[in-house]
């Protein structure tokens, strides 16, 4: 059971670069969710997506951008990253509207210099 | 003002300690509560989950939920090192809601 895969797992890139965080669920759940953690603030919603092509915006999300054409991936890309994006992003699902679990991916580590 | 607050620690106990964690919030709406244990490098999992106020036990883990106070709480018996980590509460007003509000985390230590 491989739940959820995020990749990569750690990446390094410049001030300015696009990147995407990919994120891949064997579950098929039908909710993903995006993350970012920071010291001093915690979890921080940045999108979410009640099913394939149903995205919608969370606490913080401007400078990225989502997009879910298949159930089981939900890619996040920063579209011209800044040091402010530095950050472990975490992916996230659950099964349905109901219920309040969600199950974590195990987060990527992302440095921009 | 956050919507949850949580004291960062750390906090560092000898095996086999009592462990109290402690949850604030300011919505009194939220009658959804959830404690996430997270290891280094790893994600959350969900530890425990609580509906309304009252007390929820499950092994050596207990939550206690006081809506009154706006306080919940997470208690470890017999602490043990492999419980060395950091624990989040979470929190939301409804079912199926889309946003968990999370606090910051308290990072333990258990010392063996």
């Amino acid at each position: 059971d491989a739940g959820i895969t995020q990749s990569p797992r750690y990446k390094i890139t410049e001030t300015g670069r696009q990147v995407t965080l990919m994120c891949h669920q064997t579950w098929s759940h039908s909710y993903m969710f995006w993350y970012r953690q920071d010291l001093g603030h915690g979890l921080r919603l940045i999108y979410y997506s009640a099913a394939a092509d149903i995205t919608d915006k969370g606490e913080v999300p401007d400078g990225y951008v989502v997009s879910r054409s298949k159930t089981e991936n939900f890619p996040l890309t920063l579209e011209s990253a800044t040091r402010s994006q530095t950050s472990v992003y975490f992916c996230a699902s659950r099964p349905g509207n109901s219920g309040n679990t969600i199950y974590f991916g195990e987060g990527s580590w992302l440095t921009v210099v | 003002q956050k919507e949850v607050e949580q004291d960062p620690g750390p906090l560092s106990v000898p095996e086999g300690a009592i462990v109290s964690l402690n949850c604030t919030y300011s919505n009194s709406a939220f009658q959804y509560f959830m404690w996430y244990r997270q290891y280094s490098r790893k994600g959350p999992e969900l530890l425990m989950y609580t509906y309304s106020s009252g007390n929820k036990e499950d092994g050596r883990f207990t939550a206690q939920v006081d809506k009154s106070s706006k306080y919940i709480s997470l208690f470890i018996r017999d602490s043990q090192p492999s419980d060395s980590a950091t624990y989040l509460c979470a929190m939301s007003a409804s079912t199926g809601a889309n946003n968990l509000f999370f606090g910051t985390g308290t990072r333990l230590t258990v010392i063996p």
